[in-house]
């Protein structure tokens, strides 16, 4: 399968912990990269590979990988983390790119 | 620094072929490893792969839409050109062009340009 599988929306409470998956057969084989995406503007990279952050991005935002599912981890969720969230990967071939559906996240 | 900027017609008619233009600056088109893709999203709907092009003239099309797609570059003007054809009203979308980077297990996509709203209507 070249799909990538998130939950369409997670909820999370001011400065609490919150995980978000992605689940996909390519992501055995492959990493997958995490963007938040705000409303009216382009997404974000905030994790690509095992657990790399680019430069600007909170050290609040980690990603972990086990078996077919990657995890995008909200440690002490803020705020301005309310957006939508997509996964990434390469897909079984290894050739193309395959996006996730995207979870919106609620800062509660 | 990186940017991207994508250009190209805000309306087009059913059938009509669209061709979007990616202007990059702060790296060249020649860069090992790195690429332009393009992807758009449907109002209120997700991300969706198009199409990228690396350096080495690689090219990778989304399989729904590869007899519709060409990418093609032109390093000495920093540009990546998509054109898709046969637009239909199921097209209209944002659409994005960003950079590329691949390694063994990964490829990602940082930065993005701002996205260009394409409508496709009569």
């Amino acid at each position: 399968s070249s799909e990538l599988t998130q939950d369409p929306a997670v909820s999370v409470a001011l400065g609490q912990t919150v995980r978000i998956t992605c689940q996909g057969d390519s992501l055995r084989s492959y990493y997958a990269s995490w963007y938040q995406q705000k409303p009216g503007q382009a997404p974000v990279l905030v994790i690509y590979g095992k657990n790399n952050r680019p430069s600007g991005i909170p050290d609040r935002f980690s990603g972990s990988s086990s078996g077919n599912t990657a995890s995008l981890t909200i440690t002490g969720a803020q705020a301005e983390d309310e957006a939508d969230y997509y996964c990434n990967s390469r897909d079984s071939s290894g050739n193309l790119v395959v996006f996730g559906g995207g979870t919106k996240l609620t800062v509660l | 620094q990186v940017t991207l900027k994508e250009s190209g017609p805000v309306l087009v008619k059913p059938t009509e072929t669209l061709t979007l233009t990616c202007t990059v600056s702060g790296f060249s088109l020649s860069n090992a490893r790195m690429g332009v893709s393009w992807i758009r999203q449907p109002p209120g709907k997700a991300l969706e792969w198009l199409a990228h092009i690396f350096s080495n003239d690689e090219k990778s099309y989304s399989t729904s839409l590869k007899s519709r797609l060409t990418i093609s570059k032109d390093t000495s003007k920093s540009q990546v050109v998509l054109t898709m054809t046969n637009m239909d009203p199921v097209d209209t979308a944002t659409y994005y062009c960003a950079r590329i980077q691949t390694q063994w297990l990964l490829r990602w996509f940082d930065p993005w340009g701002q996205g260009t709203l394409v409508t496709v209507s009569s």
